[in-house]
């Protein structure tokens, strides 16, 4: 069986502070680990993905996560957040070779100019 | 190239009535997925698709959802009877193999909204 747990449905940064996006997982059997992020009204795009291969992942714009096996954690950050960033992110488990998205309940990134 | 597209981006109905939302993937993706997401929440699992056959729909949540995939292409999800409890976004993804790649990525469309009175 496999879960994953957001910490935190609302977070808020400063522009320009660094962003921390925390993801927790469960599973058993090797994760694949995903970020998407959801503007209103379209749909989900994905940021960046764990397959495995290295364990720090760089996404698009600027976000990267790091999968700790240790810690069962895959958390998002970013250095610097942008006015641009506000959305709705979303982390998603997979088995390896699997196909079913297990999907966090998503974490609302609001950032204050 | 073209995104996942989904239509209507808004459907709203009354209780009772039969509903049909429709997906086209990218061109050349054998594997379609059904999410439903309801506000406040993350998607949830309906269906996979590999070709034409529906490979897994365990996370249908009745026997009111249906879904279909003729062509290998093009799907439609139909909700008969619909409920209030029905309402949520429908969300389509596909990938360009399914579960035969184990780094598959899912690439989702923009959703339908349905919302039933």
């Amino acid at each position: 069986a496999q879960s994953v747990t957001q910490l935190g449905s609302h977070v808020s940064v400063s522009e320009g502070a660094l962003v921390l996006l925390r993801c927790n997982y469960s599973s058993s059997v090797p994760p694949y680990l995903f970020w998407y992020v959801q503007y209103p009204n379209q749909g989900l795009q994905l940021l960046l993905k764990y397959t495995s291969a290295a364990t720090l992942v760089k996404g698009i714009n600027g976000f990267e996560a790091e999968f700790k096996k240790s810690e069962t954690s895959f958390h998002l950050t970013k250095p610097s957040a942008h006015m641009s960033d506000a959305a709705e992110y979303f982390c998603a488990v997979s088995g390896a070779g699997t196909y079913k998205y297990i999907f966090g309940t998503g974490t609302r990134l609001k950032v204050l100019a | 190239g073209a995104g996942v597209s989904q239509t209507p981006s808004n459907k709203v109905t009354e209780k009772g009535k039969y509903v049909e939302l429709r997906c086209d993937p990218i061109s050349g993706h054998t594997a379609l997925y059904w999410y439903r997401q309801s506000l406040g929440q993350g998607p949830e699992f309906l269906i996979y698709f590999q070709g034409t056959g529906a490979a897994d729909d365990s996370g249908l949540p009745n026997d009111r959802f249906f879904a279909v995939r003729p062509e290998g292409s093009v799907s439609t999800l139909k909700i008969q009877r619909t409920e209030r409890g029905d309402s949520a976004v429908y969300l389509c993804a596909s990938s360009l193999k399914g579960h035969r790649a184990y780094t598959d990525t899912q690439y989702f469309g923009p959703g339908t909204r349905l919302t039933v009175l």
